[in-house]
């Protein structure tokens, strides 16, 4: 298994501004996500956080409005820009161990409220 | 395209009988399947999942799960329910050579006392 931290575990922020969000694994671990959790729905994929390279961002998510950065193996932020109401949701970070298809584990989230 | 179906928003059960939560998917090629856990202001928690072999997987706090191809189902089961149970349940799928998973839109369990 693998511990995941997040900060901060919650924020409220002015429409307008960015927010960074860290996520901070107790391994080095191969695969690094980031999803999102809008009020009373499932998991969205955001994208998936590439050591050394450009995040991999799934459709409707896009590098300038959530950029990413992975800077080595236990580490990753995404941030949200110009935010706006519609972004208030849970963000989460999650990881998948190498070796084999593994479970994926999960951030304890961050809840982001944009007035 | 994928999906992940959870047909029920909400499911209620009395503690001690039987519970089942239901998922069926619509995914390309043979996928991993997965259940997640999520207790009330906390992070989700993986509770099972089932790869290949036996179509009867065990997982954390003795659910089960069994997964049906014909059907395309992997329903969540436990014999008997504890009020502790009482959570939200996320069913994901993982298609054949992706590395993210796709989840439904969760079941809230409420067990009754």
């Amino acid at each position: 298994s693998a511990v995941i931290s997040q900060k901060p575990s919650r924020d409220i922020c002015q429409r307008g501004t960015s927010l960074t969000i860290q996520c901070q694994v107790d391994s080095q671990v191969t695969m690094m996500f980031w999803y999102r959790q809008q009020p009373g729905q499932s998991l969205t994929l955001i994208a998936t956080a590439n050591q050394g390279s450009e995040a991999t961002y799934e459709s409707g998510f896009v590098i300038d409005k959530f950029p990413i950065s992975r800077p080595n193996l236990t580490f990753s932020t995404l941030t949200v820009s110009n935010m706006s109401p519609e972004d208030s949701s849970i963000y989460l970070c999650s990881v998948e161990t190498s070796g084999g298809v593994n479970e994926q584990f999960f951030g304890p989230g961050t809840r982001l409220t944009v007035l | 395209a994928q999906s992940v179906a959870q047909p029920e928003d909400q499911v209620n059960v009395a503690e001690g009988n039987p519970l089942t939560v239901k998922c069926t998917y619509s995914v390309s090629g043979n996928p991993y399947l997965f259940w997640y856990v999520q207790y009330p202001n906390r992070g989700l928690q993986f509770l099972l999942k089932y790869i290949t072999g036996d179509n009867l997987v065990k997982g954390s706090y003795g659910f089960e799960a069994e997964f049906n191809k014909s059907q395309t189902s992997f329903h969540l089961k436990k014999p008997s329910a504890l009020v502790s149970d009482s959570a939200l349940y996320f069913c994901a799928v993982r298609p054949t050579g992706a590395n993210n998973l796709f989840f439904g839109t969760g079941t809230r369990l409420t067990v009754i006392p």
